[in-house]
């Protein structure tokens, strides 16, 4: 089946620090992939739709300032947090969208961030 | 605003036996349907999709009810492996072209 790859698995690091994770399509292009954050004991929340080559949407009560995504290629998503706090602490999952058959969503590792 | 509901559970079950899972979602316009399951601290993965005239995959039933905006899992001859949680999940459009809208997830946890 097609991979997502998310990189890095997990990160500490100190309040007021920016942050950046990686999604990557392997073996297929993805022109849409999608964030979402899970907090312990949550579901999956959507964050924002990414489109490649153009700005990305966000859902309602995330702040498109905070939370910088950039869809540069058919096989590369980012997703940066930018003067992480505490609260920001969460399970950050991507996922891409391939355009082929079932366009069926395929979900990267996800990444554990820890803001102290 | 988008909602998915499932009972949270955790649900206990011997080996072996038969277990049931429900979920309604509140949005009439959605197109298509899914369970994933999803192991403690890990990505979701996709255990089947679920279609009107319900569809089976070895030992998984996946039922969808649009009347009434409900959709089911049925697990047989349930294995240790099967522990874990079950997500309902919908989506906007059939072409996956939104984000998908999760349940908060049902806790299995098969007993020997």
């Amino acid at each position: 089946g097609a991979v997502v790859s998310q990189h890095p698995s997990r990160v500490i690091c100190k309040s007021g620090t920016s942050v950046k994770i990686e999604c990557r399509s392997l073996d297929f292009q993805a022109t849409t992939m999608f964030w979402y954050r899970q907090f312990p004991k949550q579901s999956l929340m959507l964050m924002a739709t990414s489109n490649e080559g153009s700005k990305a949407t966000y859902e309602q009560g995330v702040e498109k300032d905070k939370f910088l995504i950039n869809h540069a290629s058919l096989t590369l998503s980012t997703l940066t947090v930018t003067s992480a706090h505490p609260e920001d602490s969460s399970f950050y999952i991507c996922s891409a969208r391939d355009g082929r058959g079932h366009q069926t969503q395929y979900f990267g590792p996800g990444t554990r961030l820890l803001v102290l | 605003r988008k909602e998915v509901e499932q009972d949270p559970g955790p649900f206990n079950v011997p080996e072996g036996a038969t277990v049931a899972f429900n979920c309604t979602y509140s949005n009439s316009a959605s197109q298509s349907f899914f369970w994933y399951r999803q192991d403690c601290r890990k990505e979701p993965k996709l255990l089947m999709s679920v279609y009107s005239s319900g569809n089976e995959d070895g030992r998984f039933t996946a039922q969808l009810n649009r009347a009434s905006q409900y959709i089911s899992l049925l697990i047989r001859d349930s294995k240790l492996s099967d522990s874990a949680t079950y997500l309902c999940v919908v989506n906007e459009t059939g072409g996956g072209a939104d984000g998908l809208t999760f349940g908060k997830g049902t806790h299995l946890i098969i007993q020997p």
